[in-house]
């Protein structure tokens, strides 16, 4: 277990809805990230939130947000969901000192 | 911005046989590189790490190899067992908190017994 906690595990919606997906950082991490992993592209950065405030972003589209909240939990928005947004989502920790990422279980997400 | 390439991207080695995976970034600022190793529906795990201000890191049965002038760095693993097949990811990025790792594509390495 490496201490990144996210939920749910699966998550199957429809085309044209909106989900949220959560993360909860290991004890003391203030840096959370996130990352798509489909079977054609990998792992992919989407965005990072260090202490609350957005801190870098990547291959995240406009369709989708997230935050980090003053407890240090994190949740990426999906909406206007598309068949192609069907992918894991992983959610990152890192403590504040190095870049040293634990990843959660992720979050299967299914557009039907 | 970063680029990692990993080869190759499916590995099939005997049992008791090494491993060995290659990655090149293209951004000369990264100077931390981990990997990766994940299971069939598991999460990424850390398996091991290098810094660029080192060449060699060894832990047990894996090592990691940097070349920071060529921008290469590669994943030995030997005496292979088969609870060593996964898929293995290698990344890159500044070592400092709060920098989003790029990763390759990943390797899928199968070893049979």
């Amino acid at each position: 277990d490496s201490g990144v906690t996210q939920t749910p595990k699966h998550l199957i919606t429809a085309t044209g809805q909106r989900v949220t997906l959560r993360c909860s950082p290991r004890s003391g991490d203030l840096s959370v990230y996130w990352y798509q992993q489909s079977l054609d592209q990998g792992l992919q950065f989407l965005i990072q939130y260090y202490n609350g405030e957005e801190r870098a972003k990547g291959n995240i589209l406009e369709r989708f947000s997230a935050q980090q909240f003053p407890d240090l939990h994190s949740e990426l928005n999906l909406s206007s969901l598309e068949l192609g947004d069907s992918a894991l989502y992983f959610c990152a920790s890192s403590v504040g000192t190095e870049n040293i990422q634990y990843f959660g279980a992720g979050t299967r997400l299914s557009v039907l | 911005g970063e680029n990692v390439e990993q080869h190759p991207s499916t590995l099939s080695v005997q049992e008791g046989d090494s491993a060995v995976i290659k990655c090149t970034y293209s951004d000369s600022a990264s100077n931390y590189f981990p990997w990766y190793k994940q299971e069939l529906g598991k999460r990424p795990q850390l398996i091991i790490d290098i810094r660029s201000n080192v060449g060699e890191k060894k832990d047990q049965r894996i090592a990691v190899t940097l070349n920071k002038t060529a921008k290469h760095f590669s994943l030995h693993i030997t005496e292979t067992q088969p609870e060593d097949s996964a898929v293995y990811f290698c990344a890159a990025s500044m070592n400092q908190a709060g920098t989003a790792l790029i990763f390759g594509k990943g390797t899928t390495l199968s070893v049979s017994s």
